[in-house]
């Protein structure tokens, strides 16, 4: 059965860096995009963008370009995501999720990584 | 950007109640719609994609529809395990904006 299971929550400080990782099982990896999205406490959903799991190509929705990466392993068929230089308003629970159909839909949810970013 | 406005936001309601939430887009998005329920503490879950397909595995009581500017939620018999807030997410451009959510709360 197709499963994504993220990494652990993660405290960090004001200034540091987290990367969080998004195992999938149960399909080809490649054939699906991943998406990330964000959702800050007691807030909504907040769609970060998307990598394409074939070429690796990101794409990134305005306000997470510069200190959010996306990224593989193909060979351990993960994908990461990157923060830098946090900040605490990116305290959130980020999630990754597949992506299948010529409409887009987010069919396969992680279970969600906590970052909290506090001094 | 597309903007997608949720109403309301907010509805208390009662087992058995049919219940509609309705997502409006900023401009036209054709079909190209999903619908999320998410649990506190949970992921969100895929209910309906496409504007009015029925993702495999979720109950019939859900139905999509719309297309355009105006898309609608039904659950047509509301049910205990149905408690929770429903997010409508836009497909057709980037950024794929949701919306700002509808929390379904017990009467």
């Amino acid at each position: 059965q197709v499963q994504l299971v993220q990494s652990g929550s993660e405290l960090r400080k004001p200034g540091a860096s987290v990367k969080v990782s998004c195992k999938a099982s149960g399909y080809t990896f490649i054939s699906f995009a991943m998406h990330w999205v964000r959702q800050a406490p007691g807030q909504g959903l907040e769609w970060m963008g998307w990598i394409n799991t074939n070429t690796g190509n990101p794409t990134y929705a305005q306000g997470f370009t510069g200190r959010f990466v996306f990224s593989l392993d193909t060979s351990v068929n993960t994908a990461y995501l990157q923060i830098s230089s946090l900040k605490a308003e990116d305290t959130a629970v980020y999630y990754c999720a597949r992506a299948m159909g010529a409409i887009t839909r987010l069919d396969y949810w992680g279970q969600g990584t906590l970052v909290t970013v506090s001094s | 950007d597309i903007q997608l406005t949720q109403s309301p936001s907010f509805l208390s309601a009662s087992v058995g109640d049919r219940v509609t939430i309705t997502c409006r887009a900023s401009q036209g998005i054709s079909s190209y719609l999903a619908w999320y329920q998410q649990k506190p503490g949970k992921a969100p879950k895929l209910l309906i994609y496409a504007a009015s397909t029925l993702q495999s595995g979720v109950p019939s009581r859900f139905s999509g529809s719309g297309s355009g500017t105006e898309f609608t939620l039904t659950i047509s018999s509301l049910q205990p395990e149905d408690f929770a807030t429903y997010y409508c997410q836009q497909v057709n451009s980037y950024p794929f904006t949701f919306g700002p959510g509808t929390k379904v709360d017990i009467k």
